[in-house]
């Protein structure tokens, strides 16, 4: 079975600083999609960015980018210039090609300081 | 915004009671799901549905049945509640299509079973 392992509860970073948050995974699959969720205060389930497995190119999204290494099963997710809404539970995903189920990993808290 | 409510966003039930969780769509999403929050576990597939009358169980289904009458609605149930079924209830749709492969959420429904 997959597994997604987001091995930090909680970071905190300094308002306009760069975090990176962790994110590895284990399958045996070759064709699948991995994902970064934000969920704020609000509990909304917010699509941060998205890398299909096949691309070896890794996605941006503005101040939003992913580090892919699939040899290493490892998908971190990098935020540039730190923004206060940025605070957030941050939920790592992973979903094989043609399953229906999404697995997902802790989540990790996000604190920006001011 | 993908179109997707649930109700009702907080419900406090007693033990041994029935509940129904309500999740509606209105873009006419195949993929329906239903998902449970917990912490340490981040979100974890229930039921999803397929189709009109077409569904099948997720990872944490025991004590839960879902329906699917209407493209558009997709309804969780819990037989009979027990405390263990506290939770935070999340519906999600996918759209499908070569680029559409991630969930929308919505909002979250709050369960406490006391």
């Amino acid at each position: 079975a997959q597994t997604v392992t987001q091995s930090q509860p909680e970071m905190s970073v300094q308002e306009a600083e760069t975090v990176t948050l962790s994110c590895t995974y284990d399958t045996s699959e070759s064709d699948y999609y991995l994902f970064w969720y934000k969920q704020p205060p609000s509990r909304q389930m917010i699509l941060v960015i998205r890398q299909e497995a096949y691309k070896q190119q890794n996605a941006t999204e503005n101040r939003f980018s992913v580090n892919f290494q699939k040899a290493a099963k490892s998908f971190s997710l990098k935020i540039s210039d730190s923004q206060l809404g940025d605070a957030a539970m941050y939920f790592c995903a992973y979903r094989q090609q043609g399953a229906q189920k999404l697995v997902f990993g802790q989540g990790t808290r996000l604190t920006i300081n001011p | 915004d993908a179109g997707i409510t649930q109700s009702p966003r907080h419900k406090v039930t007693e033990t041994g009671t029935p509940v129904t969780l309500r999740c509606h769509q209105t873009e006419n999403h195949r993929y329906m799901y239903w998902y449970r929050q917990d912490p340490g576990h981040g979100l974890r597939l229930i039921h999803y549905s397929y189709g009109v009358k077409d569904t099948d169980k997720g990872e944490v289904s025991d004590g839960y049945s879902v329906s699917r009458s209407k493209t558009e609605d997709f309804l969780l149930t819990l037989e009979s509640a027990t405390s263990s079924q506290t939770s935070v209830y999340f519906c999600a749709i996918r759209r499908t299509g070569n680029m559409n492969t991630e969930a929308f959420f919505g909002q979250g429904t709050r369960l406490t079973v006391v």
